[in-house]
């Protein structure tokens, strides 16, 4: 079992959807990571959060540390919003990674 | 924000070659970076951790001969991939900590380069 598992791993959505990506983790931690990568590779960061909810735009993220749970919200989801979407958490040293949600939009 | 650059961006090499990767902090200092290889459709994996000023700790599996790293400065780590074969072809990303410690918390983030492309012929 991953310690760190995203659902879903693929997800195609029109334009204009609201899109939900979950995160789920086993390993202790005081914060999460959400990164988006896009096809040509280069990571972006897209929040920190250790408590709460965090807004940027049309990107909602939200945490339960008691749950172990995050969630990366989209609203009104365009074309290039696709991306994979990977959720990580600082361990030790280092960061352990969620398996990724390759998410298309279709216009 | 914190912006990480990674230098070249793509290189094609031959067999047998050594390619060299370079990875900087550009507005910060980074004590420990972090480099990674990234297989088509597979998620991130950390090869080893890169502390300025003394050697790197490299994940079980990573031969530290073929993939040799300098963090020469708190500004610039090189991932050296030596004699270079086919199957080092890959996506080497790189990444630098930042570790702020305050009265009541403290944050442990990681920023990351846009990565290199390394194909092998």
């Amino acid at each position: 079992k991953n310690e760190v598992e995203q659902s879903p791993q693929n997800l195609t959505a029109q334009e204009g959807e609201f899109i939900t990506i979950n995160c789920s983790y086993s390993v202790g931690i005081s914060a999460l990571h959400w990164l988006q990568q896009h096809p040509g590779g280069g990571i972006v960061s897209l929040f920190m959060l250790s408590s709460g909810k965090k807004k940027h735009g049309r990107l909602i993220a939200t945490i339960n540390i008691q749950e172990k749970h995050s969630s990366l919200h989209i609203t009104a989801s365009h074309p290039r919003d696709s991306a994979v979407y990977i959720c990580a958490v600082p361990f030790t040293y280092k960061y352990i990674f969620g398996t990724g949600t390759r998410l298309k939009v279709l216009a | 924000g914190a912006v990480v650059s990674q230098h070249p961006s793509r290189v094609i090499c031959k067999s047998g070659t050594s390619v060299k990767i370079e990875c900087r902090s550009l507005d910060f200092q980074a004590t420990t970076m972090f480099w990674y290889r990234q297989f088509p459709k597979q998620s991130l994996m950390l090869m080893a951790t890169s502390n300025e000023g003394s050697k790197a700790t490299y994940e079980q599996g990573v031969e530290k001969d073929k993939f040799l790293i300098n963090h020469a400065s708190l500004t610039l780590s090189t991932l050296t991939v030596t004699s270079a074969h086919p199957e080092d072809s890959s996506f080497y990303i790189c990444s630098a900590r930042v570790l702020r410690t305050g009265v009541f918390s403290s944050t442990d983030t990681q920023y990351f380069g846009p990565g290199t492309r390394l194909t092998v012929l």
